[in-house]
């Protein structure tokens, strides 16, 4: 099983980029890495998802080296709005069939003014 | 609004009971998925059904029950609950297996 470590927060002011880091080194040949950001008593929401080298969307970039070991979510710019919990999941599937879901304990962002 | 619906929205109830939580998912999405968010556990993946069958098992209880029903909703059973089942519940559901997730807004319970 693919475990995932996170830094449990980080600080940024509005403006600057934000790059948060997921370290998953069991990673199997066919997981895929995605990233959902949480607001306090919300639902987590998807922001991007990738399998290896860059994938870019409209709030954010997911970068993921050759070995797949970690990956990096980078937040262009951030602004106040973007204070909240991420979550990197790596989706797992077993031989037996089952596919198992691991989430990180999730990164808290504060952007500050 | 993600379009997935949960209920109830806040749940309290006591030790020794049992409850449901209901959960309907996007149009079109076939997989459903249980999370269960505690304060000092973070977000626990618990299981996920797939077009009515059970697809994959997290870190469930066997007081825990699931499924999911020919209309693709979904309802997740916790019985002889325990003042540690506190938690926020969340529902979630995509198009096929795992990929980007659709999360409801969640069920509050507090266990008494």
């Amino acid at each position: 099983l693919a475990k995932t470590t996170q830094p449990i927060s980080m600080d940024s002011y509005e403006g600057q980029e934000v790059n948060i880091t997921c370290s998953h080194n069991n990673i199997a040949t066919n997981d895929y890495i995605t990233w959902y950001q949480q607001f306090p008593s919300q639902g987590p929401r998807f922001i991007i998802q990738g399998y290896k080298t860059k994938v870019t969307n409209e709030v954010a970039s997911l970068f993921i080296p050759a070995d797949r070991k970690s990956s990096t979510l980078s937040l262009p710019r951030v602004s106040l709005s973007d204070t909240a919990v991420y979550y990197c999941l790596v989706a797992s599937f077993m031989n037996s069939g089952y596919s198992t879901l691991t989430f990180g304990k999730g990164t808290m962002l504060l952007v500050s003014p | 609004d993600s379009g997935v619906t949960q209920t109830p929205k806040h749940l309290i109830t006591a030790t020794g009971q049992r409850v449901t939580l209901r959960c309907s998912p996007r149009s079109g999405d076939l997989s459903v998925y249980w999370y269960q968010q505690s304060l000092d556990q973070g977000l626990q993946f618990l299981i996920q059904y797939y077009n009515g069958e059970e697809r994959a098992k997290g870190n469930i209880l066997e007081r825990f029950s699931a499924q999911q029903f020919p209309d693709l909703h979904s309802e997740l059973n916790l019985s002889s609950l325990e003042l540690g089942d506190s938690a926020l519940y969340f529902c979630a559901s995509s198009v096929e297996n795992e990929g980007e997730q659709y999360f409801g807004p969640g069920t509050r319970l507090t266990v008494t």
